[in-house]
């Protein structure tokens, strides 16, 4: 079975600072990866996914993301983060073999922007 | 650009009633998703359809939860008796593919 564990429930950080948010997995089988945004009281929006091919996967809002197959990792990072980034932030792995299966979420990391 | 469309976005109801949510996937999407996420946690799976016929229902408390998409397009969530542990966001997501998923606003459910 798969799991995801997002090893920070929050990440506190100055504008215009970097940050990492990270995720590790585990899986028995390949996997599909992803991270999505939550805004308070919204939906999911997709920010980008790992589904073969480069291990560095760009996405929307300046974030980007590297698989690590030997550390099952896929943290997330942006090189200089705005308020507006202050959200939810979920980790989320799928089977890679087949259209059967259901996307596994991490417990989420808060990124907190401060002034 | 296509949206999934869900209502009620808030609702506020008192232990043992009955409550129903609705969702409208994207046009073309033949898989319908409904999650339930707990405040401070990830979403997680109650049920999947594929066109009208249940995927998956492994997660979806049956003795109070029901969920149909009668014609395989938009779908009905429904709850009954709610419970105080109930309250949650209902997230609807859809897909073309199962792989990625496109997910709506959620309802904001509060039993009181």
């Amino acid at each position: 079975a798969q799991s995801v564990t997002q090893l920070d429930s929050q990440v506190p950080v100055f504008e215009e600072a970097p940050v990492e948010l990270r995720c590790n997995y585990s899986s028995s089988v390949s996997v599909y990866l992803f991270w999505y945004v939550q805004y308070p009281n919204q939906g999911l929006q997709l920010l980008l996914k790992y589904l073969s091919g480069s291990t560095l996967v760009k996405g929307i809002n300046g974030f980007e993301a590297e698989f690590n197959k030997s550390q099952t990792s896929f943290h997330l990072r942006k090189p200089s983060v705005h308020i507006s980034d202050t959200a939810e932030y979920f980790c989320a792995v799928f089977p890679g073999s087949g259209n059967t299966g259901k996307l596994i979420f991490g417990q989420g990391t808060t990124l907190q922007v401060k002034p | 650009e296509a949206e999934v469309a869900q209502s009620p976005r808030y609702k506020i109801t008192e232990k043992s009633q009955a409550v129903a949510f609705w969702c409208d996937p994207i046009s073309g999407h033949a898989t319908l998703y409904w999650y339930r996420q707990i405040l401070g946690q990830g979403p997680e799976l109650l049920v999947q359809f594929q066109d009208e016929s249940v995927v998956d229902d492994s997660q979806l408390p049956k003795d109070r939860f029901s969920a149909e998409r009668l014609k395989g397009v938009d779908s009905t969530l429904k709850i009954q008796p709610a419970e105080l542990g109930d309250s949650a966001m209902y997230l609807c997501a859809s897909s073309l593919a199962a792989v990625e998923q496109y997910f709506g606003p959620g309802t904001r459910l509060t039993v009181t």
